[in-house]
């Protein structure tokens, strides 16, 4: 069966920090993957997805960025972190032929 | 207007109850729709998952899909307290696009 995972669960970053947050996805290939934002009361914003290693699309440019640089390892990266960037950070994987999307546990990040 | 719209609750209603959840969309090429359950602080959650028009059900869960009214159903019978959540609907068009429309959620809260 496929498992998803996330870490850290937790974070909290100064503003100006930088950010790292990984993603892993086990007992599929080729998956496309999926990073949202969830912010408090308001729905899933899609942030960056990937449907093969190298291969990025970015829905919202500002100071985030995204890295594939395995089959299923997805990386949310930023330089420099805002207060706006607060919110919980959700990885999902899609399976190519059904389109069913799972998601990952998530990481809650506060950016103080 | 949105692609899709989700009444956000809060629904409460007595365990053992019926409960009914509803999304409306726009876009008619949406063929993939999907109900997802998300507890406080957690990942969603893939509860129910069709193609095209046409019911489907799971235990307690039935999914509901109109194409002709554009309108998405899940029905919850014998509601648990434990099924206190959101739920969020998504849908997808079946090519041209790797992209998932959310609903922002509907609260439900069982009452024991």
């Amino acid at each position: 069966s496929q498992t998803i995972h996330q870490w850290p669960a937790t974070l909290v970053q100064p503003v100006g920090s930088p950010l790292s947050l990984e993603c892993t996805v086990e007992g599929t290939s080729n998956p496309n993957l999926y990073w949202y934002r969830q912010a408090a009361g308001r729905g899933l914003q899609l942030l960056f997805y990937s449907v093969g290693i190298g291969q990025i699309s970015s829905e919202v440019p500002q100071n985030l960025s995204a890295s594939r640089p395995q089959d299923r390892q997805f990386i949310l990266s930023s330089k420099k972190l805002l207060l706006s960037d607060s919110g919980f950070y959700l990885c999902a994987w899609s399976k190519i032929a059904t389109y069913e999307q799972y998601f990952g546990p998530g990481t809650r990040l506060t950016v103080t | 207007q949105k692609e899709v719209e989700q009444d956000p609750g809060p629904l409460s209603v007595p365990e053992g109850a019926i409960v009914s959840l509803n999304c409306t969309y726009s876009n008619s090429a949406f063929q993939y729709f999907m109900w997802y359950r998300q507890y406080s602080r957690k990942g969603p959650e893939l509860l129910m998952y069709t193609y095209s028009s046409g019911n489907k059900e799971d235990g307690r869960f039935t999914a509901q899909v109109d194409k002709s009214s554009k309108y998405i159903s899940l029905f919850i019978r014998d509601s648990q307290p434990s099924d206190s959540a959101t739920y969020l609907c998504a849908m997808r068009e079946s090519s041209g696009t790797y992209k998932y429309i959310f609903g922002t959620g509907t609260r439900l809260k069982v009452l024991a």
